[in-house]
Order: C-alpha cells, then structure tokens, then sequence
C-alpha cells in the first residue's frame, strides 16, 4: 500500500522557517517525480514546488522562488521542503505528492503551516 | 501561471449526469493532453480521478469521464450517487515542467 506521511507543520512568525518532511512508503520512491502542492484555508489547490527522480531538476511556482527548496533523500524514502521568509499567505495545507507524467497519482494527509504572529 | 477556470458549482439530483468545465488557453488545456481531474472530500487528501484527459485510474468507477475541446476540459459525472458529493479540482500541465489549478467546483447532489 501507497503512503506518504507529512510531518513538520505549525505555528511560525512571518519571516520565519520551517522545514517539512514526507516519508514514502509501498511503491519505488526514487522512480518518481514527486511534489509539494498546498491549499489555504477555504481555497484551492495550488503546486508549489516538484523534484526530478534523482534530484537533479527542481521547479518552483514564481510565488515561492528563492524562498523554498524541495530536496529529496532517496535513501531514506523522504521528501523535503525547506521554507524560509514565510508570509502569512503560505499559511495552507500542504500535501507531498507522487507524480506522473504531470499528474498526481498519490498524495499524503497534509501537514498544516500556519504563519502568523 | 493563472488558474484554470471552473464553475464553484454544479449540482444533480440522485442517477442524473453532470458536467464540469475547466477552461484555460492554449498554452495549458489546449496545448497538451495532460489534463487531470481530483475529487476532494472534506478534510480529505485530493483523490486522483481522471488523467490524461479520459483515461481513469484503477478502481475509479467509469461513471466519472474526462474529454476536451480546444482550450477547455470537461468531468462529466454520470449516475450520481450521493457520495460523488465533494470538491473537483481540474489540473493541466503549463509547460516548462509547470502545472496550473483550477479554482476548484463544489458538487452538490440534492
């Protein structure tokens, strides 16, 4: 079974970082293009940020460049998103995701960030 | 990087069919048949439904059916049951490796 667990979410001041984690498990991890797509509260669903199987290409949406950094450790399973300078629109659910040929085949629970003072 | 756009609406009652549109341009719907659809329950993870236009994933019931023309793609829900009740994202790919959102319809089967 397909799963893919969010964790690193909370409560942070804007300006601040934080770093979320996504432990993938029950299908070949480092096969897959994987992303991080967000929703804020009451809205829809916005990609953020994807990163090729080895990690050698990354694109982000132009809201969050220079900001954030996925990165990915294969050995271990994982998916990462590092977020600095925070504003309170990142506040949102934000899910990692499989992904395949531009679509999202499997996604996480979602960890929720929430930027405020 | 501008969202797809969607009706906030559609509803049907119980058996009937409906349709949801997702429109863009030709640099995203109408450029590529990587168009996919997601249904979202509330407090729920987005759910894969249809990629590629029409193609859907195992277990997805063929009562949920994806097409396009030119710049705009359509679900089209069949049957409806009441558990089909949920948000329904559309997705494109944009190019250079981008991929856009729709706003997002809320169905409502009455």
């Amino acid at each position: 079974e397909v799963q893919l667990v969010e964790s690193g979410g909370g409560l942070v001041q804007p300006g601040g970082s934080l770093r979320l984690s996504c432990a993938a498990s029950g299908f070949s991890f480092s096969d897959y293009w994987m992303s991080w797509v967000r929703q804020a509260p009451g809205k829809g669903l916005e990609w953020v940020a994807k990163i090729k199987e080895d990690g050698s290409e990354k694109y982000y949406v132009d809201s969050v460049k220079g900001r954030f950094t996925i990165s990915r450790d294969n050995a271990k399973n994982s998916l990462y998103l590092q977020m600095n300078s925070l504003r309170a629109d990142d506040t949102a659910v934000y899910y990692c995701a499989s992904e395949k040929w531009y679509y999202f085949d499997y996604w996480g629970q979602g960890t929720l960030v929430t930027v405020s003072s | 990087q501008s969202a797809l756009t969607q009706p906030p609406s559609a509803s049907g009652s119980p058996g009937q069919s409906v349709t949801i549109s997702c429109t863009g341009t030709s640099s995203d719907v109408g450029g590529y048949n990587y168009v996919s659809w997601y249904q979202q329950h509330p407090g729920k993870a987005p759910k894969l439904m249809i990629y590629e236009v029409r193609k859907r994933p195992s277990g997805v019931p063929d009562r949920f059916s994806g097409s396009k023309s030119g710049n705009t793609a359509s679900l089209t829900v069949s049957g409806l049951q009441a558990e089909d009740e949920a948000d329904y994202y559309c997705n494109s790919y944009a190019g250079s490796n981008n991929v856009v959102f729709g706003g997002g319809t809320k169905l409502t089967v009455l």
